[in-house]
């Protein structure tokens, strides 16, 4: 298995430009997340979804857009990038099947720069 | 007041002793909660996981849950320079689609 997969690694945006952050995982995992780790900071979260077709709002959703169409695949938009939104933006997934640790599994993030 | 509360360190300790970090949280339908490890540039990777009151060990690590004093902790025997990391606390509330709420992290470095 190969986890939870992001990409790109690493990207530099224009202000007001727009991109897509890849998020899949082959776990089966019904909940997939999108956090955002400022410099020194915790993680904060931006969208969640409890399965694919439903998604709702995490702490700091403005300025972003997710759609779940798939089980596997969680992509994360961002519309008229912000200096703002310089960050390190993980995926991550978890089960909620009865008896499991519901542990979340991380990918290994996507560093963005916003000039 | 925020969800989840830890002191960002860094918490220096020397090699071979035991590090002590720190956690609480503000709300007391929190069911399970959860360790973090991160280096930096790195993504978390789960270290500990509890979900009752007491104590929990897995190899050098032992977490720790008071629900009463909402409290968790984690405390690290042995210490080696590899542990310098920060470390993350998680809580999740079984109420909430399984959403989880993270502190931002203590620094721990361990001197040779």
């Amino acid at each position: 298995n190969a986890g939870v997969t992001q990409t790109p690694k690493f990207r530099i945006l224009k202000i007001g430009q727009s991109m897509t952050l890849q998020c899949t995982q082959d776990m089966n995992h019904n909940y997939m997340y999108w956090y955002r780790q400022d410099p020194g900071m915790g993680l904060k979260l931006i969208y969640y979804s409890v399965g694919a077709g439903i998604t709702d709002k995490g702490e700091v959703p403005n300025g972003y857009n997710v759609s779940r169409s798939t089980t596997e695949d969680f992509p994360l938009r961002l519309e008229l990038a912000a200096p703002s939104q310089t960050s390190v933006y993980f995926c991550a997934s978890s089960t909620d099947r009865s008896g499991s640790s519901y542990e979340q599994y991380f990918g290994p993030g996507t560093r963005l720069t916003v000039t | 007041q925020k969800e989840v509360e830890q002191n960002s360190g860094p918490l220096s300790v020397p090699e071979g002793a035991i590090a002590s970090l720190n956690c609480t949280y503000s709300d007391r339908g929190s069911q399970s909660f959860f360790w973090y490890r991160q280096y930096s540039g790195k993504s978390p990777e789960l270290i500990m996981s509890i979900y009752s009151n007491g104590d929990k060990e897995d190899g050098r690590f032992t977490a720790q849950l008071n629900k009463a004093s909402q409290y968790v902790s984690l405390l690290i025997r042995d210490s080696q320079p590899s542990d310098s990391a920060t470390y993350l606390c998680a809580v999740k509330r079984e109420y909430n689609f399984n959403k989880f709420y993270f502190g931002s992290g203590t620094k721990l470095n361990v001197k040779p």
